[in-house]
C-alpha cells in the first residue's frame, strides 16, 4: 500500500547550519506531496506542498522538490534557526481516496 | 477567521469509561477528518465527512469508536469502553470541497489510565 519513509530523528543541528530531512514514498500513480510542521504546544501545520513531478514548494526558507524518478521529497533549508525546532512530517494524498498518509515525523532540535 | 478547534485539550480517563471529544472546523469547511496520533507516530486516519455523512469510517480501528457530524459542521468523537491503548493524541482536520490541503487542529490529548 501508500507509504511515506522519512529520517528517523533526532536531529540536532546548529543555528545557521544546512538542513536536509530525507522523505521517500511509495505510491500507485502520482500523489500530491506535503510537509506538515508541528511547533510545540501547536497543531499540525501545512508548511508546504508539491502536485505533480519536478514541483518545488517553498515556505519560510524551506524547500522539498518532488522528484519522480526517485520517489522522493527532501525537505531542505539553507539555514536554519532556534524557531525551526519543531516535528517536521511528509505526507502524501493518496490518488483513490484523498486520504493524507503521513510518515513517522521528525524532531528536529535546533541549538542557538 | 478562526482556525479549527478541538475540546477539551486534555482528557484523563479510566478504563472502561466513555469518552467524547469535540471538533469546530472551520467555517464554510465541508470536509472534515478525523486522524489518531500515537506517540513517536504520525497521525493515522480514522474517519472522514462530507457534509453530514460518514464517507469513509475505514480507519476506525473497532466499533468502539464512532463520530457523527449531525449538522455537517461540528464533529464529536465517541469512544466507548475505553483501553489504555487509546491514549493518543486525536487530531481533526478540515478542509473545502474539492481542495486537498487540510487544516488541523490542535488536537486532544487522551490518556486512559
Amino acid at each position: 500500500g501508500d507509504s511515506v519513509t522519512q529520517m528517523e530523528g533526532p536531529v540536532t543541528l546548529s543555528e545557521e547550519a544546512f538542513l536536509t530531512i530525507n522523505c521517500t514514498y511509495t505510491a500507485t500513480g502520482y500523489p500530491s506531496l506535503f510537509w506538515y510542521v508541528q511547533y510545540p504546544g501547536e497543531g499540525l501545520q501545512l508548511l508546504l506542498k508539491a502536485t505533480k513531478a519536478d514541483d518545488k514548494g517553498s515556505n519560510k526558507g524551506f524547500e522539498a522538490t518532488y522528484r519522480k524518478e526517485t520517489t522522493s521529497f527532501h525537505l531542505e533549508k539553507g539555514s536554519v534557526q532556534v524557531s525551526d525546532s519543531a516535528v517536521y512530517f511528509c505526507a502524501l494524498n493518496r490518488i483513490r481516496d484523498d486520504k493524507i498518509i503521513f510518515g513517522k515525523g521528525t524532531r528536529l532540535h535546533i541549538l542557538p | 477567521g478562526a482556525g479549527v478547534s478541538q475540546t477539551p485539550s486534555n482528557k484523563v480517563t479510566e478504563k472502561g469509561k466513555y469518552v467524547e471529544l469535540r471538533c469546530d472546523p472551520i467555517s464554510g469547511h465541508t470536509a472534515l477528518y478525523w486522524y489518531r496520533q500515537s506517540l513517536g507516530q504520525g497521525p493515522e486516519f480514522l474517519i472522514y465527512f462530507q457534509g453530514t455523512g460518514a464517507a469513509d469510517d475505514s480507519g476506525l480501528p473497532n466499533d468502539r469508536f464512532f463520530a457523527v457530524r449531525p449538522e455537517g459542521s461540528v464533529s464529536t468523537l465517541k469512544i466507548q469502553r475505553t483501553e489504555r491503548g487509546d491514549s493518543a493524541v486525536y487530531l481533526c482536520a478540515s478542509s473545502r470541497l474539492g481542495q486537498e490541503t487540510q487544516y488541523f487542529g490542535p488536537g486532544t490529548r487522551l490518556l486512559v489510565l
